[in-house]
């Protein structure tokens, strides 16, 4: 069975402080890997997708890697408004279109 | 362009009716799929229409039901509600093969009591 598991559940940063998410992946063939954000009691807001390892996207002070085991959300001199759940999930082969979600990492930015 | 809408945002429900929630896709896609989003956890997919016709679907029990509109609009039906069924129900549209990049509506947010 094709599973998705983020680390860590929750992270508290202070403003400037960089780090990274982990999006760790056990599935038969991946086809895609994407990054959402989600605010509380919003839906998910698509941010990247990647396909290959060695593959990187960058988005403001976002980067997002991939390798063929796990990918990584690096957040560069975060801002409070960076603050919001960031969710990984997969499209994987003989999947259709579904995407296998993991339960995400829950990121805080302090000023 | 119009990205994807739902409605309601909120719905309060007794445990034993039904419901029914819709979408509206963004502009361009015809597939439309479901997750249900319960408190602390990623979304679970629970099916995907193309063309008029479910396209897959989770692990969810034959009372989630839906239909896809010649328009693209969708809806998912829930009949004999459960306490477990209080989740965020959210939408998401795509244009099928590609980069399966799938595009999230707001949510409606179910409580069941």
């Amino acid at each position: 069975e094709d599973q998705v598991t983020q680390s860590p559940e929750a992270l508290r940063l202070q403003e400037g402080e960089s780090s990274s998410l982990n999006c760790s992946y056990t599935v038969s063939g991946l086809r895609g890997l994407f990054w959402y954000r989600q605010d509380p009691g919003k839906g998910p807001e698509f941010l990247f997708t990647l396909y290959s390892a060695g593959e990187e996207k960058e988005k403001e002070r976002l980067k997002a890697t991939l390798t063929k085991k796990e990918s990584f959300l690096h957040i560069t001199a975060p801002k409070p408004e960076d603050s919001a759940t960031y969710l990984c999930a997969v499209h994987v082969t003989g999947g259709g279109n579904k995407l296998t979600f993991g339960t995400g990492t829950q990121l805080k930015v302090e000023l | 362009e119009t990205g994807v809408t739902q409605s309601p945002t909120h719905l309060i429900k007794t445990r034993g009716q039904q419901v029914t929630l819709r979408c509206s896709s963004q502009s361009g896609h015809n597939t439309v799929s479901w997750y249900q989003q319960a408190l602390g956890q990623g979304p679970q997919f629970i099916f995907q229409y193309y063309r008029e016709e479910e396209n897959g679907r989770g692990n969810f029990p034959p009372r989630f039901s839906g239909l896809q509109f010649p328009n693209y609009s969708s809806e998912l039906n829930v009949n004999a509600l459960e306490l477990d069924d209080s989740a965020l129900y959210l939408c998401a549209s795509s244009v099928p093969g590609g980069s399966y990049e799938q595009y999230f509506g707001p949510g409606t947010r179910l409580t069941v009591t």
